[in-house]
């Protein structure tokens, strides 16, 4: 059965530097979303990309966050600057169409900003 | 503004019924979904409801009354692997943003 894959599946970083996060969305699949998840926390949704362009952002998306589908299958969250507060579980989805019901979830990347 | 209600955590037997209860306010409605989360795993989809009734999938089923801004999952023959979080999300008026409830934690007990 087909799924949304994620890459890392941890990582560590220091205040201040760069990540940049991996998913790959299914094949087929045309929309593609980041959430993350604050420990203990509800699910936020982040960003939405359609037709290699943001669909929606939330208010969390600020100019930190940059979001890329570089070739056909990888899609990416990069955050420039990491915060202290970025730390959190970051969910990659896709899904078929907009309007249709379900969206897939990857495993997630477990983001440790120190 | 946009609010979401659940329960924070419910316990309930194995092989009893229970039903999980959300309540929301959005600027719009396109949509109520169920997930199910376990800890440290990601949600998977359960259900989807954007017309008033009941959607029974299996042991599952979901509930939506979109005049009370209201519904419930119910779970029968509940089974140990059901102790899990599950999520009511909303899509309001755009086609992709998911509205978050906190989840509501189920223990199931033997």
């Amino acid at each position: 059965e087909p799924e949304v894959t994620q890459t890392p599946s941890h990582q560590v970083t220091q205040m201040g530097q760069e990540v940049i996060l991996r998913c790959v969305p299914i094949s087929n699949h045309l929309y593609f979303y980041w959430y993350r998840q604050i420990l203990g926390q509800k699910v936020e949704f982040l960003v939405s990309f359609y037709n290699n362009e943001i669909s929606e952002k939330s208010e969390i998306f600020d100019d930190q966050f940059s979001v890329e589908r570089p070739d056909g299958s990888n899609f990416t969250l990069k955050i420039r600057s990491t915060k202290l507060e970025d730390s959190a579980m970051y969910f990659c989805a896709s899904g078929a169409g907009s309007s249709y019901n379900e969206q897939f979830f990857g495993p997630g990347t477990r983001l440790t900003v120190l | 503004g946009q609010n979401i209600d659940q329960p924070t955590e419910m316990t309930a037997t194995e092989g009893a019924i229970v039903q999980i209860n959300c309540t929301y306010q959005t600027s719009g409605f396109n949509g109520l979904f169920w997930y199910q989360q376990h800890a440290g795993e990601a949600p998977t989809f359960l259900s989807y409801n954007v017309l008033d009734g009941l959607e029974e999938k299996g042991r599952f089923s979901s509930f939506l009354s979109r005049s009370k801004g209201y519904s419930y999952l119910l779970l029968k023959e509940l089974q140990m692997k059901d102790s899990a979080s599950y999520l009511c999300a909303v899509r309001d008026d755009s086609n992709y943003q998911l509205i978050w409830g906190a989840g509501t934690k189920l223990i199931i007990k033997p």
